[in-house]
C-alpha cells in the first residue's frame, strides 16, 4: 500500500516561476524524503527532512513538514527548464528500514 | 567511479519464460532494494536485502525471486508466475550507517512482454 499521496499530479508553469508540490501521508514517520526522476531514468535524492524538523533548505529547494497534519511541501524557486521531471515524496515509517513512495508530481517548466 | 548499474536497459520476455535483471553496486552499501514502477505511478517495493544471504519480501513479491550471494550484487528474477511483468524496474542501495536513509538508484531496466 502506498502511504504518500502527492498533489497535484501534474503541474505546468513558466520558467522563473516557483513550483510547489505537496505530499500527505498516513502514519507516523522517522523522516520524509523528496526524489526527482527524469523521464525513463532512475531517481535522484534531493532532500531529507526528519520528523523533528519543520523546514529545510537546499539551494533553490525548500521543504516543510507538518507532522500534525501529516503533510509536506516541496518548493522549487526560480524554476528552470532543466527542473522538468517527476518529483516523488518517500516516507520512512517508525521502526521501518524501507521507504514508501508516493505517486509523484509531473512538473513541466515552459521556456 | 562509484555507482549502481543495472543491465540490460531493455529486456523482452516471452510467455512462460523466467528472466533475470542484474543490479551491481560498488558503493560498499549493505542494503539493496528492488522496486517496480508502472506508467505514471510511484515505486512499489518488491524485495530488499540488508545483508549478504538474507532478504525480505516487500509489498509485491509474488512472482519474483532474488538472491544476495555477494554484497555488490542483487539480481532479480521475474518468474513465469508474474502475470503482468511489463514495467520499469529500479534497483537501489543504501548504507546502514551514517547517511543510511538515502537511497541511490540505478538507471533502471524496462521489461516488455512479447
Amino acid at each position: 500500500s502506498q502511504q504518500g499521496e502527492e498533489d497535484p499530479q501534474a503541474l505546468s508553469i513558466q520558467e522563473g516561476e516557483n513550483a510547489t508540490m505537496n505530499c500527505s501521508y498516513k502514519t507516523s514517520i522517522n523522516n520524509l524524503q523528496w526524489y526527482r526522476q527524469n523521464s525513463g531514468r532512475g531517481l535522484v535524492h534531493l532532500i531529507l527532512i526528519r520528523s523533528n524538523e519543520r523546514e529545510k533548505h537546499s539551494g533553490r529547494l525548500r521543504v516543510t513538514l507538518d507532522t500534525s497534519k501529516k503533510s509536506s511541501s516541496l518548493l522549487i524557486t526560480a524554476s528552470r527548464a532543466a527542473d522538468t521531471a517527476s518529483y516523488f515524496c518517500a516516507t520512512e515509517g517508525q521502526g521501518a528500514q524501507k521507504l514508501v513512495f508516493g505517486q509523484g508530481t509531473r512538473l513541466t517548466i515552459n521556456p | 567511479d562509484g555507482g549502481i548499474t543495472q543491465s540490460p536497459k531493455y529486456l523482452f520476455r516471452k510467455e512462460g519464460q523466467n528472466v533475470t535483471l542484474s543490479c551491481e553496486q560498488n558503493l560498499n552499501h549493505d542494503a539493496m532494494y528492488w522496486y517496480r514502477q508502472d506508467p505514471g505511478q510511484g515505486l512499489r517495493l518488491i524485495y530488499y536485502s540488508q545483508i549478504v544471504n538474507d532478504f525480505q519480501k516487500g509489498d509485491i513479491a509474488e512472482g519474483y525471486s532474488v538472491s544476495r550471494e555477494k554484497k555488490e550484487s542483487f539480481p532479480l528474477t521475474v518468474t513465469s508466475a508474474q502475470k503482468n511483468p511489463t514495467a520499469f524496474y529500479l534497483c537501489a542501495s543504501s548504507t546502514l550507517t551514517g547517511d543510511r536513509e538515502t537511497q541511490y538508484f540505478g538507471p533502471g531496466t524496462r521489461l516488455l512482454v512479447l
